[in-house]
């Protein structure tokens, strides 16, 4: 069975700092991984997404994950934060489970941004 | 199009009622999940409905919940003899059918925050 594993429930940095908020998986099978973000008040929102493509994704608000199996990560990073970028994210990972894809999702990362 | 969506909004029941939490998919998705996301806490896999497969009730914390999906469409979570710990916002999600061997990202709808006294 898959499961996923967010290091930190909190992570604090400054604005216009690099942002890396880390992600590891288990799965049986070839992953597919995602990272969601949820900004205050509002629903979750897909941020990237990882199918056995490019191991390196690039997702909205330059956000990017890179997929290492070796490692078993899928750590997500942003080169410089921003105050809006303040949020819950969850890393997420899928398999294929009765004839479709069961989600796993991770406990979340709130992210802080100092000014 | 319209998205997921969920009802009621907000709940709020003594301990001891039963209530049900209504999912209303965006047309067409053939997956439909149920998640539990409790104060400070990340989000609980509760259940998990693909098109007429059985469903994957893996993630059901006590059989108090139990969910069901009506012709593939419409999902009703009921939680019998609610409890204060089951106070929690209650989230649906649904995705389309996968071409292949890869997923599609899930939809979340907005949430039903249930408040049990």
């Amino acid at each position: 069975a898959q499961s996923v594993t967010q290091l930190g429930s909190h992570v604090s940095v400054s604005e216009g700092a690099l942002v890396l908020l880390r992600c590891n998986y288990s799965s049986s099978v070839p992953p597919y991984l995602f990272w969601y973000v949820q900004y205050p008040n509002q629903g979750l929102q897909l941020l990237l997404k990882y199918t056995s493509a490019a191991t390196l994704v690039k997702g909205i608000n330059g956000f990017e994950a890179e997929f290492k199996k070796s490692e078993t990560s899928f750590h997500l990073t942003k080169p410089s934060a921003h105050m809006s970028d303040a949020a819950e994210y969850f890393c997420a990972v899928s398999e294929f489970n009765t004839g479709g894809f069961k989600t796993i999702f991770g406990a979340g990362t709130r992210l802080f941004v100092k000014a | 199009g319209a998205g997921v969506s969920q009802s009621p909004s907000n709940k709020v029941t003594e301990k001891g009622k039963d209530v049900e939490l209504r999912c209303d998919p965006i047309s067409g998705h053939t997956a439909l999940y149920w998640y539990r996301q409790s104060l400070g806490q990340g989000l609980e896999f509760l259940i998990y409905f693909q098109g007429n497969s059985a469903p994957d009730k893996s993630g059901l914390p006590s059989d108090r919940f139990s969910a069901e999906r009506t012709g593939g469409s419409v999902s009703t979570l009921t939680i019998q003899r609610t409890q204060q710990e089951d106070s929690a916002v209650y989230l649906c999600a649904s995705s389309p059918r996968s071409q292949g061997l890869s997923p599609y990202e899930q939809y979340f709808g907005p949430g039903t925050r249930l408040t049990v006294t």
